[in-house]
Parts: structure tokens; sequence; C-alpha cells
């Protein structure tokens, strides 16, 4: 059973560099895709972006400035910066595994399957 | 804002069937571009429900399906239980915005 557990500091100063790691465990990081996914208090899901275990990355277009995901393969373990937070970054910040299949007529799907607990980031001064 | 459309609410009586929306575009619903649905507890992570449009994956209960037309899609929960009340988002695939989730539906067992 693959388990994802995220950690990182709880808080952080605005304009700063909020950073987070997933640590894998019950399975490789390897040949799978990893997303980061966030939740500000009471709102709805963001996704953030996702690493291929070779490094390849896919950011959400609206953070991608400020966005860059890392992967150690040697640890089973992936990593988040997103840089110049605000209080609009506040959020429960997820790990977890991007799985892909194929539908009955042989598309691409793209799916979340395993998640960690999720920790909650805030920024404040 | 999210380019995938819910309700913020729904309710049911315990025994009922309720359902949840999903409504899009055709740049992310609709052929080639399936739609995957989560259950998110109180104060817990979200876990998988179904994907690939209607498939559950191991564990979860008969009572949930999943259904797809057009760039819609729904997720129906029949003989509605007091431990479904929870959110409920769907998740596709868009071609200019990648991975998004719908807005999110809490559905409260009455």
């Amino acid at each position: 059973q693959v388990q994802l557990q995220e950690s990182g500091p709880g808080l952080v100063k605005p304009s700063e560099t909020l950073s987070l790691t997933c640590t894998v465990s019950g399975g490789s990081i390897s040949s799978s895709y990893w997303s980061w996914i966030r939740q500000p208090p009471g709102k709805g899901l963001e996704w953030i972006g996702y690493i291929y275990y070779s490094g390849s990355t896919d950011y959400n277009p609206s953070l991608k400035s400020r966005v860059t995901m890392s992967v150690d393969t040697s640890k089973n373990q992936f990593s988040l910066k997103l840089t110049s937070v605000t209080a609009a970054d506040t959020a429960v910040y997820y790990c977890a595994r991007r799985s892909v299949g194929y539908d009955s007529s042989g598309y691409y799907m793209y799916y979340f399957d395993y998640w960690g607990q999720g920790t909650l980031v805030t920024v404040s001064s | 804002q999210s380019v995938l459309t819910q309700p913020p609410s729904v309710s049911g009586a315990p025994g009922q069937r309720v359902t949840i929306s999903c409504t899009g575009s055709s740049s992310n619903i609709g052929p080639g571009y399936d739609v995957h649905w989560y259950q998110q507890l109180p104060g817990t992570a979200p876990k998988l429900l179904i994907y690939g449009d209607s498939n559950r994956p191991s564990g979860v209960p008969d009572r949930f399906s999943g259904s797809k037309s057009g760039t819609s899609a729904s997720l129906a929960i029949t003989g509605l239980q007091a431990e479904d009340e929870a959110d409920y988002y769907c998740q596709s695939y868009d071609s200019s915005l990648r991975d998004v989730f719908g807005t999110g539906t809490k559905v409260t067992v009455l």
C-alpha cells in the first residue's frame, strides 16, 4: 500500500519561499507521476503541478512563474517550492500520486489514487 | 475559478438517491477526457471514488456510480447513508490548464 507524507514548515512569512517535501513509502517513486494539490481553508481543490520520476514537470499556468518541483529517487521523495508567497497561498497542501491509465477507447486518463494527509501552511508575518 | 462547475450543495434523506453534476466544455470533458470523482470527509484528505467516468476502485461501495454524457458528468449515490456526508469533487484534464478540479459539492444527509 503506497503511503505519502508531507513535511515542512507550517508558517511562512510573506514574500518568502514555501518549501515542502513528500516522502513516499510502500512503493517506489520511480515509474510514476507525483503531484501537489492545495486547498485554501473552506475552499476547493487546486492542482499545483506534477513531476515525473525522471524529473520532467508541468505546472498550473496560474502558478507556473512561482513553482518549482524536484524529485530525489534515492530518498523516494519529491519536493515543492513556491516563491514570493502571500496570504492567498495559505492552504492545506497535499501530495498525491498521479496515476496514468487508459479508458475503454484507448485514451490516456490521469487521476490521483493515493494522497498524503495534508499539511497546513499559513503565510503570515 | 474552476472550469468544471458543480452545484454547491445537494441533500437527501437516508436511503434516497442523490446526483451531483459536473459541467465542463469540449476542452476538458468529452471524448478523450475522462472524469474522476473524489470524496472528502470532514478534516481528511480526498479519496478516489470513481475513475475513468464510471469505474470504482477496490473497496468503494457499489452505491456510488459515475456516468458521462457530452460535456457533463454525474456522480450518483443510491441508498444514501449518514457516512456519505462529505464534499465531493470531480476532476478531469483540460487541454490548456492540465489537471482541473470541479468547484465541489457538499452532500448533506437530512
